[in-house]
Parts: C-alpha cells; sequence; structure tokens
C-alpha cells in the first residue's frame, strides 16, 4: 500500500523559512516523479512543484509564485521529499500535500498534508 | 482564476445522476493530456477518484465514471448516496505555463 506522510507544518512568521518532509513507503521512490501541491483555507488545490527521478537528472520544476523561494529536493536512499521555503508571504498559508506521480496517464496520489500558516 | 473550468457547485438527491463538467483549451484537455478526477471528502486529502479520463483505481464503485471529449472532460456519478458529498476536483497538464500541472477550481456536490 503507498503511504506519503507528510511532516514539517507549523507557524512561521512572513519572511520566515521552514522545510517540509514526505516519507514515502509502499513503492519504488526512486522510480518516480514526486510533486507537491498546497490547497488554501476554503480554496482550491494549487500545484507546487516537482521533482523528476534520477533518470531525469533530478530536475525540478515551479509554479511561477514560488520560483526562488521554494526548493524541492529528495533523498531517494531515505525514500523522502523535502519542500525548502524560504521568504514566506502570508499569502503561502495553505495545508501542503505531497504526491506521487504514477505518470501522465495516471494520475497522482497524494498524503495527508501538513499546514503551514504565515502569520506575525 | 484556475486554469480549467468547473461548476463552483451541483446538487442532486439520493439515488440520481449527476454530472461535473471541466472545460480547457487546445494547450491542455484539447491538445491531447488526459484528465484525472479527485475525491476530496471535508477535512481529507484528496483521492484518486477517475484516471486517465475514464478509467477507476481499484476500490471506486462503479457509479463514477469519466469521459472526455475535444477541450472538455466530465464526471459522471450515478445512484447518488450521502457519502458522495465532496468537493470534486479535475486535473491535467499544460505545457504552455508555468505551471505544467493544472487543476480545475472544484465542484461542491450536495446530496440533497
Amino acid at each position: 500500500e503507498v503511504q506519503l506522510v507528510e511532516s514539517g507544518g507549523g507557524l512561521v512568521q512572513p519572511g520566515g523559512s521552514l522545510r517540509l518532509s514526505c516519507a514515502a513507503s509502499g513503492f519504488i521512490f526512486s522510480d518516480h516523479y514526486m510533486d507537491w501541491v498546497r490547497q488554501a483555507p476554503g480554496k482550491g488545490l494549487e500545484w507546487v512543484g516537482r521533482i523528476r527521478n534520477k533518470a531525469n537528472s533530478y530536475t525540478t520544476e515551479y509554479v511561477a509564485s514560488v520560483k526562488g523561494r521554494f526548493t524541492i529536493s529528495r533523498d531517494d536512499l531515505k525514500s523522502s521529499l523535502y519542500l525548502q521555503m524560504n521568504s514566506l508571504k502570508t499569502e503561502d498559508t495553505a495545508v501542503y500535500y505531497c504526491g506521487r506521480d504514477r505518470g501522465i496517464n495516471y494520475g497522482y496520489e497524494w498524503g495527508q498534508g501538513t499546514l503551514v500558516t504565515v502569520s506575525s | 482564476q484556475s486554469v480549467l473550468t468547473q461548476p463552483p457547485s451541483v446538487s442532486g438527491a439520493p439515488g440520481q445522476r449527476v454530472t461535473i463538467s471541466c472545460t480547457g483549451s487546445s494547450s491542455n484537455i484539447g491538445a491531447g493530456y488526459d484528465v484525472h478526477w479527485y475525491q476530496q471528502l471535508p477535512g481529507t486529502a484528496p483521492k484518486l477518484l477517475i484516471y486517465g479520463n475514464s478509467n477507476r483505481p481499484s476500490g471506486v464503485p462503479g457509479r463514477f465514471s469519466g469521459s472526455k471529449s475535444g477541450t472538455s472532460a466530465s464526471l459522471a456519478i450515478t445512484g447518488l448516496q450521502a457519502e458522495d458529498e465532496a468537493d470534486y476536483y479535475c486535473q491535467s497538464y499544460d505545457t504552455s505555463l508555468s505551471g505544467y500541472v493544472i487543476f480545475g477550481g472544484g465542484t461542491k456536490l450536495t446530496v440533497l
């Protein structure tokens, strides 16, 4: 059974930093692209970014609103995904979900999410 | 404003059939990219409901079905049940934007 468990969320002041983690199990982590999406309170889903697998050079992509502030990384030996968030803004407040990309024709599976609140 | 357009809300009585539309453009759904659907029950994470336009993951009841035509896709739910009350999101891909993975704005399904 695929399991994705996010952690690291919390309250942070504007301009601060936070690092989210996602522990994966139940599948061959190193084979898959991995993504982060977020959901602001009462709002819809927004894709944040992705990291490809080793075969695709671990390249990353980000939505414009977080480019230059957020960094996605992974540790295949630990089956873990990370999201380093710097220069946080109040509009980054959201539940952040990590997801396993099953392939362009197969959709995503998501973890249970971790809440990030950016507030003074 | 989402790249994929969904109605904000739909409703139906138990046992009825409802459909949720997802309208895109020639740079996403119309370009041939598959559409996936997710169900988000209150207070929970999104769950994959339909993948590859019309396929159900193991465990998803046959009451749920998906289709795609041109620049749009649809999710149909037949034999509506109270536990189907949730938010539903469509998802596809768009290489014309910096956000390669795109979502609809979500549709709140109310079971009357």
